[in-house]
């Protein structure tokens, strides 16, 4: 299968805890986004990353959140004492951006991460 | 922040028959994708729209596009149960174009 994977795909923990989801793309890719989805809710944006370099981050994102893509491929979103509110479905998502400019092109997602912080 | 807003939030109909569902937006944008997103599985894109595009198709998908109105459509022919699924609407804003907003989602089921 050659789509974007997440790992893991559940993850329960306790408040206070730190968690760490990775997320391998679409190898071709040089795009690669976070998105946190609550229930009954779309996808809401968090970073992305244009090959390493990290270029956006949501006001979502608090200090407790990292993200990084060290050599351009796979990418660890880290959350650091958790919080109830934290738990989510926490998806990724990969694109070919090609030739200049921003524009946005169609994103291939993975499964997701569900948290669970109790 | 969700700029997109479906409607409606949930749409039951029958094999065979048509689905519509819209969405509305507060932004100029660049583009306007549509995705799906089945029970325990990740979203899947449908079609993407461009601002200067005003209807598109994909087998048995038609979207359209009136930027006046801020508002697009997404419609289903010949539903299938497989179809059963939420649909959102994410759009690509002209200033931030990169990343994209997502609305809240139409359930859809379609029975047998």
């Amino acid at each position: 299968d050659t789509g974007v994977s997440q790992n893991p795909r559940h993850k329960i923990t306790k408040r206070g805890q730190n968690v760490t989801f990775r997320c391998d793309p679409i190898s071709e890719h040089n795009r690669l986004y976070w998105y946190r989805q609550t229930l009954g809710q779309g996808p809401e944006f968090l970073t992305y990353f244009q090959n390493e370099a990290q270029l956006e981050k949501s006001r979502l994102l608090s200090d407790r959140f990292s993200a990084e893509r060290p050599k351009g491929s796979f990418s660890t979103l880290e959350i650091q004492r958790t919080e109830q509110g934290d738990s989510a479905m926490y998806l990724c998502a990969s694109s070919l951006a090609t030739g200049g400019g921003g524009l946005s092109y169609e994103q291939y997602f993975g499964p997701g991460t569900r948290l669970t912080v109790t | 922040s969700q700029q997109g807003e479906e409607d409606p939030q949930a749409l039951s109909i029958q094999e065979g028959e048509n689905a519509t569902m819209n969405c509305s937006y507060k932004t100029s944008i660049n583009n306007l994708q549509w995705y799906r997103q089945n029970s325990g599985r990740g979203l899947v894109h449908l079609i993407l729209i461009r601002s200067n595009e005003r209807e598109k198709h994909s087998g048995r998908l038609r979207v359209t596009l009136d930027t006046s109105k801020k508002s697009s459509s997404l419609l289903i022919t010949a539903s299938r149960a497989a179809d059963t699924a939420s649909y959102f609407c994410a759009t690509a804003s002209i200033s931030g174009y990169s990343t994209l907003t997502f609305g809240k989602g139409t359930m859809l089921l379609v029975s047998p």
